[in-house]
Order: structure tokens, then sequence, then C-alpha cells
């Protein structure tokens, strides 16, 4: 059980927006920057947003990323049937010294 | 091209020990963090383990600490994990990851599979 919590599942249509949110607390999120990856299928992670809503090189600008408080978030407008992946959310956590991934959300576009 | 590549995994038994490495290139290695990043099948990531560059600093999850040692080589541009005591719930895939911002992961390898099973 991850100390950043993360639904395990997100689904939309090609064109929508989908949202997916990652909850924790002052010892990780709300005191550190949020990062995002995107894990495609049989691949290893890329990372997509850095300083809680910076895109990597390279991302296209329907990925965003935000953060208030002690959660954050991944938003993924225009959605794409290659935008089918595991996203992952990721901090420093203070309390454990150590990272902590969120448990992943697997976006299905239907 | 910049990039990172693991080798060492393998099948071992309850308690034994394993050695994965990273070989990096393209970049600068001894300026970098370096991580460690695991992946059971099926399962989500979980962070292992991290360098940095002078090699003074290293830092271990704790369900890892006291049993794993990180290292590296900067004159090779390598780096380790030594993997003692291993368990069952020690089996996934083990990443390679360069440091970004120091604790996010910018580059990653394909990762090496290390399966702990008698």
């Amino acid at each position: 059980q991850s100390v950043v919590t993360q639904p395990p599942s997100a689904s939309g249509t090609p064109g929508q927006r989908v949202t997916i949110s990652c909850s924790g607390s002052s010892s990780n999120i709300g005191n550190n920057y949020v990062y995002w990856y995107q894990q495609l299928p049989g691949t290893a992670p890329k990372l997509l947003i850095y300083r809680n809503n910076q895109r990597a090189s390279g991302v296209p600008d329907r990925f965003s990323g935000s953060k208030s408080g002690t959660s954050a978030s991944l938003a993924i407008s225009g959605l794409r049937f290659e935008d089918e992946a595991d996203y992952y959310c990721e901090v420093w956590d203070v309390s454990l010294d150590g990272v902590v991934f969120g448990g992943g959300t697997k976006l299905t576009v239907l | 091209e910049v990039q990172v590549v693991e080798s060492g995994g393998g099948l071992v038994q309850p308690g034994g020990s394993l050695r994965l490495c990273c070989a990096a290139s393209g970049f600068t290695f001894s300026t970098y963090w370096m991580h460690w990043v695991r992946q059971a099948p099926g399962k989500g990531l979980v962070w292992v383990s991290r360098i940095n560059g002078d090699e003074t600093t290293t830092t271990y999850a704790g369900s890892v600490k006291g049993r794993f040692t990180i290292s590296r080589d900067n004159a090779k541009n390598t780096m380790c994990l030594q993997m003692n005591s291993l368990r069952a719930e020690d089996s996934a895939l083990y990443y390679c990851a360069r440091g970004f911002d120091t604790n996010a992961f910018d580059i990653w390898g394909q990762g090496t599979m290390v399966t702990v099973s008698s």
C-alpha cells in the first residue's frame, strides 16, 4: 500500500479529456515536486511531467500536470488510442527518506 | 545516444545473492545521481536505492536496507546493486534509471529480471 494514492483505473473515449489524481500528505506531495510517468505495455516508464507541471522534452501539450496542497493531477486532453498505458505519480517523501510512487493508474481508451 | 543498460539478473534461491550492474553511455556519468527501481510482474513501480555522483550519499528503501548495497565506478561508467539475503518478494524487473532533479528519472534501461525461488 503506497503512501501516495492513485485510482487504479481510468477511461475515456478518443478526443475526451481525462484526469488522473494523486493524493498524498505534507511529508510528500505537500512539500515536494511531483513527477508523472507513462508506461506503455511491455516498455520502460517514460518521464512525462516534472516539477508538478513542466512537460518533459518531446511530450505533447495534450499532457498537463498540476498540484494543489497535498494532491496532484495529470490531465490528458484530446485522448488518443496511443495514450492507453499505465500512469504513475512520483514524489520524494521526507518521512520515509525515499522516493515513493503512486500505485499506478491504468488508462483505457474505449 | 544517451542510454543505460542493465545486466546480472537471473534465478536465485531464497537467501542467496545476486549482483546487478548498469552500464551508462552518452552522458557525463559522474555528474548524475543514479537509481534502481523495481517492478514485480503485473505490479507497480517501487524505488529501491539511489547513489550520488561522487558516491558520498546512498539511500535505500526500507524493504531492502541492510540487505542491498549500491555502488558505482565512475571510471567505468558503471553502477551496481549487490543484493544479499534475497527473498521471494524481491522478485521483479529491476530498472536502472538516471536521476533527474535528483529524485526523478529521465533515462531508463529495459530492465533485468530477478527471480527468487527454490
